[in-house]
């Protein structure tokens, strides 16, 4: 099946700081995902971006399905940042989607 | 437009007992599917479902399983619970069309076995 790393695996920030979070996948994709999850768990919905760039904003998202990988990136960094930043793709239709081993953020202030 | 949601939100169980979990989707999405989180092993796909119809299913036991209701609320069921099955369970719902959708999830349920 498809692989999907993450990197870097931790991150420590001081507040204002800007970030470049990368998801790297071995196969073509149809669609592509990025999420926060929250302190409860909660999956929150960043991008859904299978190719291209998208800014909201102080976070944007690049994805290059070519080259098969996908930027995060987070400018001037606050503590409510801090939380496990996932990417997930689907690669076989029917919503199989295979998720990256998240990036573990820490914004200090 | 009201989220997807998941209940209970939080159940404890012994091993050798049975629990099910209810997802109701984003009003419209007809595509229901369910992701297991733990430490060990990350976000893993459990299965997925659209119009009542299984479509995919990942490498669990058979002890998981799950339906979708013709209103597209899903329930999945773990029987003879063990302890590596305490975790998040997560829901997503999307509107299902092969090939495209954007995943919504639910708060999750967050099962403990003792």
């Amino acid at each position: 099946g498809i692989q999907v790393e993450q990197s870097p695996p931790d991150l420590i920030l001081q507040e204002g700081a800007n970030s470049t979070l990368r998801c790297n996948f071995s196969d073509s994709v149809n669609n592509l995902q990025w999420f926060h999850q929250n302190p409860w768990g909660q999956l929150i919905n960043l991008f859904y971006i299978p190719s291209g760039t998208k800014q909201n904003g102080r976070l944007s998202a690049t994805t290059v399905a070519t080259e098969r990988y996908s930027l995060l990136y987070i400018s001037s960094s606050q503590t409510t940042d801090s939380g496990v930043y996932f990417c997930a793709v689907d690669s076989g239709g029917y919503q199989k989607v295979t998720f990256g081993t998240g990036t573990k953020l820490q914004v200090i202030p | 437009k009201a989220g997807v949601t998941q209940t209970p939100r939080y159940l404890i169980k012994t091993r050798g007992q049975q629990v099910t979990l209810s997802c109701s989707p984003i009003s419209g999405h007809r595509s229901v599917s369910w992701y297991q989180q733990t430490p060990g092993q990350g976000l893993q796909f459990l299965f997925e479902y659209f119009s009542e119809t299984q479509r995919n299913k990942g490498n669990f036991p058979g002890r998981f399983s799950g339906r979708q209701f013709s209103n597209s609320r899903s329930e999945m069921n773990v029987s003879t619970l063990e302890l590596g099955d305490s975790a998040l369970y997560l829901c997503a719902s999307s509107h299902g069309t092969v090939g495209t959708g954007e995943l919504f999830f639910g708060e999750g349920s967050r099962l403990t076995v003792l």
